[in-house]
């Protein structure tokens, strides 16, 4: 069966510090990948999406990237965090093919302080 | 514009009560509509997924329904429990696309 990991559960960091938060799936192949950011009583916000290695989207302009090292690997990241990056992450995969099931990891989330 | 508006915003009911939960969209064309549900700081697990031709779908105490000429669905949980507390959110998403549109989720609490 395919499993969906993401990590850390929670982290708190400084202001002007990198970031690197990673998702994994097992049990699938060629998944497409997602961030989503939700934030306090809003909805969820799709940051990237991916259909392969290498292969990213960006939805909104932001502070923070993504990369896919690997097929099953989804990483995002930024090189300098601001307050309003603070935030619950999540990452899910879905195989692509319509009406098929949409994963969610477990989310990180993320202080900025 | 594609949007999914829920209601209603927060909920609380007694444990062993039924409620539902009420989820309007403007997504065209249509695909599919999923309800999720989400405990606190997790991930949204999902409840039920349904296509245009599906007008009710249930996952034990949770039953949903799907009007596609309304573009209404509904999300009805029988004998509430305490473990039903949690934010469930509708989600829908266009044909031909993997992008799904998020509603903004209804928050439920059971208490004793």
């Amino acid at each position: 069966s395919q499993t969906i990991h993401q990590w850390p559960a929670t982290l708190v960091q400084p202001v002007g510090s990198p970031l690197s938060l990673e998702c994994t799936v097992e049990g699938t192949s060629n998944p497409n990948l997602y961030w989503y950011r939700q934030a306090a009583g809003r909805g969820l916000q799709l940051l990237f999406y991916s259909v392969g290695i290498g292969q990213i989207s960006s939805e909104v302009p932001q502070n923070l990237s993504a990369s896919r090292p690997q097929d099953r690997q989804f990483i995002l990241s930024s090189k300098k965090l601001l307050l309003s990056d603070s935030g619950f992450y999540l990452c899910a995969w879905s195989s692509g093919r319509v009406n098929y099931g949409y994963t969610f990891g477990s989310g990180t989330r993320l202080t900025v302080v | 514009k594609n949007q999914v508006e829920q209601s209603p915003q927060s909920l609380i009911i007694l444990e062993g009560k039924n409620c539902t939960l009420q989820c309007n969209y403007t997504v065209s064309p249509f695909s599919n509509l999923r309800w999720y549900k989400q405990d606190t700081g997790r991930g949204p697990v999902s409840l039920t997924i349904m296509t245009f031709s599906e007008n009710t779908k249930s996952n034990g105490r949770y039953t949903a329904t799907l009007d596609a000429d309304t573009k209404q669905s509904s999300l009805h949980i029988t004998a509430s429990q305490l473990s039903d507390s949690a934010s469930y959110i509708c989600v829908v998403s266009a044909r031909n696309t993997d992008k799904l549109i998020f509603g903004t989720g209804t928050r439920l609490q059971v208490f004793p």
